[in-house]
């Protein structure tokens, strides 16, 4: 398996736009979380889902926040419209059943510059 | 906010020495597991202990873990060059990790 795939790998955009990031878990994986990781917050849990459905989205900052799951094998995260201080590496990581109990795998990231 | 936190915050090494990091936490837990991140990349498992367990082995690593405390430890022998990383403690909240800050870790050859 090629592990957990993101894309794009760094997004550079101005302020007001929208991003979309995406991920591709583990084949069999069915949990997924996206976490967000900066030099001054550290890394934070924005939102998790199982079997596709969003369990906890307590992490999510604002409303410019939103993530899907429409499958399986696919989920986006986007921030509509973007800021500054979005700016972080954004992570994807998927697991295996019984959640925590088991490791999580991490995607490679996102840099994301929001000028 | 974040459950754990690991000391110290930055360790520099020499090739050969051992390094130490600690990690504590706030609630009770089911177990906790250990990550390194090498830098720009994403977070790789390294180990878990279960709450029923007090010492853990895995090639040059060994975590512990203190309940009572609400602490846990790990210890990397021997240290090599490709040691240098951040090492990250997470406890678990139902089904979600809850990471702690991270030890940077530079090892100098």
């Amino acid at each position: 398996d090629a592990g957990v795939i993101q894309s794009p790998r760094h997004e550079v955009t101005e302020m007001g736009q929208e991003v979309t990031l995406r991920c591709k878990p583990i084949s069999g994986h069915d949990y997924l979380f996206w976490y967000r990781q900066t030099m001054m917050r550290g890394l934070e849990l924005l939102i998790y889902f199982n079997n596709n459905v969003p369990i906890d989205d307590s992490g999510m900052p604002e409303d410019r926040f939103s993530a899907k799951m429409p499958n399986a094998s696919f989920s986006t995260l986007k921030i509509q419209p973007s800021e500054p201080r979005d700016s972080a590496v954004y992570f994807c990581a998927s697991s295996l059943p019984s959640g925590s109990h088991n490791e999580q795998f991490f995607g490679p990231g996102t840099r994301l510059t929001v000028l | 906010s974040q459950q754990g936190e690991e000391d110290p915050q930055a360790l520099s090494i020499q090739e050969g020495e051992n390094a130490t990091m600690n990690c504590s936490y706030k609630t009770s837990i089911n177990n906790l597991q250990w990550y390194r991140q090498n830098s720009g990349r994403g977070l790789v498992h390294l180990i878990l202990i279960r709450s029923n367990e007090r010492e853990k082995h895995s090639g040059r690593l060994r975590v512990t873990l203190d309940t009572s405390k609400k602490s846990s430890s790990l210890l990397i022998t021997a240290s090599r060059a490709a040691d240098t990383a951040s090492y990250f403690c997470a406890t678990d909240n139902t089904d979600k990790l809850i990471f702690g800050t991270g030890t940077r870790l530079q090892v100098f050859p």
